[in-house]
């Protein structure tokens, strides 16, 4: 089974900074089949990025994915309002399809 | 506009069974795998069960593999979710979401489960 282990566990920025979000896997991800999603309060998760890199439809461009192997980072430039939320990552590469345990983005 | 909606949650006693079930509209369900998604009260993701396309692969996390049992209706658009031999740790908010790349593409916004004596 492949563990995530995101970093950190919880951020705490203002409107307009840069979030930076790490996902680390106990071993490789087969394919970069890595993704994220974005959760808020009594709500399903919201697909933002698959394939590590690729953008869900309808997701701002402020929203980019990077990485490759075991280490991948989500990356959320001018943060908005809206963006404060829990930010999960889960590796479909290989059964049991395993998920972080997420990082909280919380307004300063 | 794609629409998965779960029902069949509820209170249930351990050591019971209850059988979840996820309607699905606006994709075309034949197309897509399927995956069952629980998070337990105040606890992130974590993936119970996927389906293929086809019906003809299955997969389980250790946590409920033996107990809990995917399978699908094409005909139906419906995804289903037998879950036995119910424990506390059960308990959580069951969604369902379609998989057309091994992801989860589209999420239903979920059913409780709840197992408490």
């Amino acid at each position: 089974e492949i563990v995530l282990t995101q970093s950190p566990g919880t951020l705490s920025l203002s409107p307009g900074e840069r979030a930076t979000l790490s996902c680390r896997a106990s071993q490789s991800v087969g394919s970069n089949s890595l993704a994220w999603y974005q959760q808020k309060p009594g709500q399903a998760p919201r697909l933002l990025i698959y394939g590590t890199s690729s953008r869900a439809t309808g997701i701002p461009d402020r929203f980019s994915g990077s990485g490759s192997g075991t280490d991948f980072t989500l990356s959320i430039n001018r943060l908005e309002p809206e963006d404060f939320a829990v930010y999960s990552c889960q590796q479909y590469g290989s059964a049991p399809y395993t998920f972080g345990q997420g990082t909280k983005l919380e307004i300063k | 506009q794609v629409q998965l909606v779960e029902s069949g949650g509820g209170v249930v006693q351990p050591g019971t069974s209850l059988r979840l079930s996820c309607a699905a509209s606006g994709i075309p369900f034949i197309k897509y795998g399927m995956h069952w998604v629980r998070q337990a009260p105040g606890k992130g993701l974590e993936w119970v069960a996927s389906i293929s396309n086809d019906g003809s692969k299955e997969n389980y996390a250790d946590s409920v593999r033996g107990r809990f049992t995917v399978s699908r209706d094409n005909s139906k658009n419906s995804l289903y979710l037998q879950m036995n031999s119910l424990r506390a740790e059960d308990t959580a908010v069951y969604y369902c979401a379609s998989s057309g790349g091994g992801y989860g593409d589209y999420w239903g916004q979920g059913t409780l489960v709840t197992v408490s004596s």
